[in-house]
């Protein structure tokens, strides 16, 4: 089953671009890589899908490799409101969509 | 409308009580799931209805029951719970599992459960 890795916590700037990475094995060639970010006491909320490549969407970019063991989210000019935490969510090779979620990444952004 | 509601927002039970968590979508989608949150972890998948159909049961106790009445409702009801299933409780839709292709879950704001 694939299985994610993301960094704990991280620490950035106001303005500042923010790379967190994910790291999954076990990934099938058509399948979708998710992010989600939740705040606290709040639903997670979708923001961005993709499954190769580069994909861009009017708040992050999505970066794929070619092997497809990782994925990169790219949140630009990060600001306060982007301070919560940010889940990986590849789809399954058993073939279940993206419905578990990892440990997820902690984005603190200071002034 | 891409909003999913929930209701209660708060609900404190006791492990006697028999109480009904509410989740309610009008997207037209079939597909609806129900997570638990426990603080500073990820959501875990409990639950997924697909066309009304229970498709997936992640082993959860019995205490839990779901229910899809339709393809818009979704109810989860709770009796003789635990003090450890104190969470949050979060409800998702999505436009299907099956189909290949985009995927995209949406949530609702959740019900704090707190078992005394």
């Amino acid at each position: 089953l694939a299985k994610t890795t993301q960094p704990i916590s991280m620490d950035s700037y106001e303005g500042q671009e923010v790379n967190i990475t994910c790291s999954h094995n076990n990934i099938a060639t058509n399948d979708y890589i998710t992010w989600y970010q939740q705040f606290p006491s709040q639903g997670p909320r979708f923001i961005i899908q993709g499954y190769k490549t580069k994909v861009t969407n009017e708040v992050a970019s999505l970066f794929i490799p070619a092997d497809r063991k990782s994925s990169t989210l790219s949140l630009p000019r990060v600001s306060l409101s982007d301070t919560a935490v940010y889940y990986c969510l590849p789809d399954m090779d058993t073939g279940r969509r993206a419905l578990t979620f990892g440990s997820g990444t902690r984005l603190q952004v200071q002034p | 409308d891409t909003e999913v509601t929930q209701t209660p927002k708060h609900l404190v039970m006791g492990m006697t009580n028999k109480k009904s968590l509410k989740c309610e979508q009008h997207m037209g989608h079939r597909a609806m799931y129900w997570y638990k949150q426990k603080a500073k972890k990820p959501p875990e998948l409990m639950f997924v209805y697909s066309y009304e159909k229970l498709s997936i049961n992640e082993s959860v106790p019995s205490r839990f029951s779901p229910e899809c009445p339709n393809s818009s409702l979704l109810n989860l009801h709770l009796h003789a719970l635990q003090p450890e299933d104190s969470a949050l409780y979060l409800c998702a839709s999505s436009q299907d599992t099956r189909l290949a292709g985009p995927y995209e879950q949406y949530f609702g704001p959740g019900t704090r459960l707190t078992v005394t």
